[in-house]
């Protein structure tokens, strides 16, 4: 079974703009979270979707939004990227959301670096 | 949300057992206690996870203590490739996992 899938896996954008990262959970998981991943914050959580529904959301601003579509796959929007956005952005898989004895599988991230 | 307490970093020799310590005591009685590691330019990898008995799977051993406020994770014959950072987090029914700082095991060749 394929595991987590994201892309790209690098990225350099400048400030201001605006980025959309993807996500294709492995086949049958229908729950997708997003964390971001610093070396002074640590992993950070983002947000939780499932069934197209964004379920929780971490401490994070309005510029970082995402979806998810019929097929669990999803993506995460950053919109005017600041420097302080640099960070691998991990994507997580699960079977369904809110199960605490359901363990998530990752994604090898995706590096965003912003200049 | 309930938290965790590692310890910053430890170090093991190769083929050693290593444990790896976690402190909970604000655990509540639904909270699961999972395990994961990161290891080097990787994302997060799902070790081990355990409610109140203890677990064994093909990765590593996990003894939780009798009053559940402690759980230690256990590797039995660590090889180089252990080397990572490891996570013990509280998961409740209906919430996300949060990550705190892990635990940075060096293994030793």
């Amino acid at each position: 079974k394929a595991g987590v899938t994201q892309t790209p896996r690098y990225l350099i954008k400048t400030r201001g703009q605006q980025v959309t990262l993807s996500c294709s959970p492995i086949s049958g998981h229908r729950s997708v979270s997003w964390y971001q991943q610093t070396p002074g914050q640590g992993l950070q959580f983002l947000f939780e979707y499932f069934s197209e529904t964004q379920r929780n959301k971490g401490n994070f601003p309005g510029r970082f939004s995402g979806r998810q579509f019929s097929n669990s796959r999803s993506e995460m929007n950053v919109s005017t990227l600041e420097l302080g956005d640099s960070a691998l952005y991990l994507c997580a898989s699960s079977l369904a959301p809110g199960i605490s004895s359901y363990e998530q599988y990752f994604g090898p991230g995706t590096r965003l670096t912003v200049t | 949300d309930a938290k965790t307490t590692q310890p910053n970093s430890m170090e093991s020799n190769e083929e050693e057992p290593v444990h790896l310590p976690c402190n909970h005591s604000t655990i509540s009685g639904t909270d699961y206690i999972h395990w994961y590691r990161q290891l080097p330019s990787q994302g997060p990898e799902y070790v081990i996870h355990g409610l109140t008995s203890n677990v064994n799977n093909r990765m590593a051993s996990l003894a939780i203590a009798e009053d559940r406020k402690s759980s230690t994770l256990i590797l039995h014959r660590a090889t180089l490739r252990d080397a990572a950072v490891y996570y013990c987090i509280l998961r409740d029914p209906g919430n996300d996992m949060r990550f705190g700082a892990g635990t940075r095991l060096t293994v030793k060749p």
